[in-house]
């Protein structure tokens, strides 16, 4: 397919395990962003890479979420020992080139519940 | 400060009427205003959007409008469809893109 693809697109975890979402931006993009969306709202910005490199990750909300795009394509967002309050949408944005104002093309997200 | 202010958060219209959101923002250093629209289950998908150096941008039935004196910004759709019933997020920003908080949009047949 031409777009972002996310996966898997629902995840179950028990409080405390670890979790992996793995998302393929559209081929040639140099721009990954990561965003949480709890239910209800609007989606919230965790981080941002540009080719490989982890330009902004001001918006994770603790030392346990990291992310990673070692060769630049294929992105890793990875939750240790989860919580509750993990539980929401995760989406991946790409944008095709690496200064802003360009459009951002979401994927339709990983839902991960932590029971 | 970051946010964005939208209102409103639910909009009913009759079918065929026009729909208009608006939204507010505080940071002056913004340049790029996109516009989402969501489907339930679905990620965010970009309908139309607009940069700080242009007024009004048209495409179609949508539309938005832009006042940077004033820090807002909105999004118009005309002759509405049942097919434009969705969540509606406007944004703002360069990379980092900051979101409203949504309007659910109903187009009553």
């Amino acid at each position: 397919g031409a777009g972002v693809s996310q996966s898997p697109r629902y995840k179950v975890a028990k409080r405390g395990q670890d979790v992996a979402l793995r998302c393929d931006p559209i081929s040639g993009h140099v721009s990954l962003f990561w965003y949480q969306q709890a239910l209800g709202q609007g989606p919230e910005f965790l981080t941002y890479f540009q080719n490989e490199a982890q330009l902004d990750k001001s918006g994770l909300p603790s030392d346990r979420f990291f992310a990673e795009r070692p060769e630049g394509s294929v992105s890793t967002l990875k939750i240790q020992r989860t919580q509750q309050e993990d539980s929401a949408v995760y989406l991946c944005a790409s944008s095709l080139g690496a200064g802003g104002n360009q459009p951002q093309h979401f994927g339709d997200g990983t839902r991960l519940s932590i029971l | 400060g970051e946010n964005v202010e939208q209102h409103p958060s639910t909009l009913s219209v009759q079918e065929g009427d026009s729909a208009v959101i608006k939204c507010t923002y505080s940071d002056s250093a913004s340049n790029y205003f996109p516009w989402y629209k969501q489907e339930l289950g679905k990620g965010p998908q970009l309908i139309i959007d607009i940069r700080s150096n242009v007024g009004e941008k048209k495409d179609q039935r949508i539309a938005v409008t832009l006042n940077k004196t004033a820090k807002h910004f909105s999004l118009h759709i005309t002759e509405t469809q049942p097919e434009d019933s969705a969540v509606y997020f406007c944004g703002r920003g360069a990379q980092k893109l900051v979101f409203g908080q949504g309007t659910r949009l109903t187009i009553n047949p």
